[in-house]
């Protein structure tokens, strides 16, 4: 059974870069062209994509966000990461990071639990 | 405000039908046959419920059920069970700029 776990730190300075990995077990990350993805949930709120990641490291980032967010994959370690920078009050969410299902930027089957990510000084 | 439009809330009694509506535009959900649906209870993640529109991962009852007319798709979930009491999502591939978009989000209450 697949499974994915983000971590990183809960509470993130206004101004600075905030950091969370995604690591994938039961499966590997490079097989059978999977996508990866970043979605997130800012308290009472609905959801966001963030953006989405190819094992190859070809990236699709939503435009809202493009010009903050880096994500990269580690094929060895089975993980792919997400980075967010210039954050503000507003960037306090839950991440969650999944897969897409089908080809391409389709559906998310699998989800992580999510992590509670603070941005406060 | 999301890219797809959901009505806040829906209700309806223990056995009923209750249908959830997401509208986009020709460039999202009437452009694409990519339109997922996700339930979500308090404090967990989002869970799969349908995708391409109709289609029902292993393990979802065929209570629920999903079409798509032009710009709005919709989430039909008949034979309303209190566990069916949740926040439905929908999701949409967007193609332009290579987006996933989601809809606002509707808090289904079983009566």
């Amino acid at each position: 059974q697949l499974q994915l776990q983000e971590s990183g730190p809960g509470l993130v300075k206004p101004s600075e870069t905030l950091s969370l990995t995604c690591t994938v077990s039961g499966g590997s990350i490079s097989s059978n062209s999977y996508y990866w993805g970043w979605i997130r949930q800012p308290p009472g709120k609905g959801l966001e994509w963030i953006g989405t990641i190819y094992y190859s490291g070809s990236t699709y980032y939503n435009p809202s966000l493009r010009s903050r967010v880096t994500m990269s994959v580690d094929t060895s370690k089975n993980q792919f990461s997400l980075r967010l920078s210039s954050v503000t009050a507003a960037d306090t969410a839950v991440y969650y990071c999944a897969r897409h299902g089908g080809s391409y930027l389709t559906y998310f089957d699998y989800w992580g639990q999510g992590t509670l990510v603070t941005v406060s000084s | 405000q999301s890219a797809l439009t959901q009505p806040p809330s829906a209700s309806g009694s223990p056995g009923q039908s209750v249908a959830i509506s997401c509208t986009g535009t020709s460039s999202d959900v009437g452009g694409y046959n990519y339109v997922s649906w996700y339930q979500q209870h308090p404090g967990k993640a989002p869970k799969l419920m349908i995708y391409e529109v109709s289609k029902r991962p292993s393990g979802v009852p065929d209570r629920f059920s999903g079409s798509k007319s032009g710009n709005t798709a919709s989430l039909t979930v008949s034979g309303l069970q209190a566990e069916d009491e949740a926040d439905y999502y929908c999701s949409s591939y967007a193609g332009s700029n290579n987006r996933v978009v989601f809809g606002g989000g509707t808090k289904l209450t079983v009566l």
